[in-house]
């Protein structure tokens, strides 16, 4: 079976503080793990996925398969980062996607 | 091109009412889906379709039922709605498994349902 945790259900940060938002992972097979944000009001979209490796709105994400993680970071907050996130896994077992149970960042000013 | 459209936005129902979500996509993506999404609980898998003429059951798919009319369209049936099923419920899709990858899911905006 396949589980992500994301144990924090708040993070709350000041504008220019770094950020990471925790992702653990079970999963026996070869994973792939994506990062999804929902801000306020809009739906849910595709942040950045482990495959690409690329950096997106300053967020990066490495996975090591060492520790069974995804983090997603930050190092310097805006506040237009406040959002819902999501970590989700897939396998090549296991196409279907799923989903963390969230963490909302909030950016104070 | 829209992505993938929901209708409707927001419902209001009784106990023991029913009513279909719809979900209609551009993207010519073989797999669609229905999750719910409350508070704490993240996204829950419904439903899904990996392709057209398929349906099967996700995490929690007790009091639903899901249609696949077309490769476009996937509908979402509640037939006698309880207070349990008050919820935001998002429709995605997605080209499916991939020879190489797994491609990402894209999201409808939503529906919001509450069961009086």
């Amino acid at each position: 079976a396949q589980r992500v945790t994301q144990p924090e259900k708040l993070l709350s940060v000041f504008k220019g503080a770094p950020v990471e938002l925790k992702c653990n992972y079970s999963y026996s097979g070869s994973p792939e793990l994506f990062w999804y944000v929902q801000y306020s009001r809009q739906r849910l979209q595709l942040l950045l996925r482990h495959i690409s490796r690329e950096s997106i709105k300053g967020f990066t994400a490495d996975l090591n398969k060492g520790e069974t993680s995804f983090h997603l970071k930050k190092p310097f907050a805006q506040e237009e980062d406040s959002a819902m996130y999501y970590c989700a896994l897939s396998g090549r077992g296991s196409y279907i996607p799923t989903f963390g149970r969230g963490t909302s960042l909030i950016v104070h000013p | 091109n829209a992505g993938v459209t929901q209708t409707p936005k927001f419902q209001v129902l009784k106990t023991g009412q029913s009513m279909t979500l719809q979900c209609a996509q551009d993207m010519n993506h073989n797999s669609m889906y229905w999750y719910r999404q409350d508070p704490g609980m993240g996204l829950r898998l419904i439903y899904y379709s990996a392709s057209e003429g398929t349906t099967d059951k996700g995490e929690v798919p007790n009091g639903y039922n899901v249609s696949r009319l077309n490769k476009r369209e996937f509908s979402l049936r509640l037939e006698s709605a309880a207070p349990s099923q008050t919820s935001v419920y998002f429709c995605a899709s997605s080209a499916g498994q991939g020879s190489s990858y797994n491609s990402p899911l894209h999201f409808g905006n939503g529906t919001r349902l509450t069961v009086t």
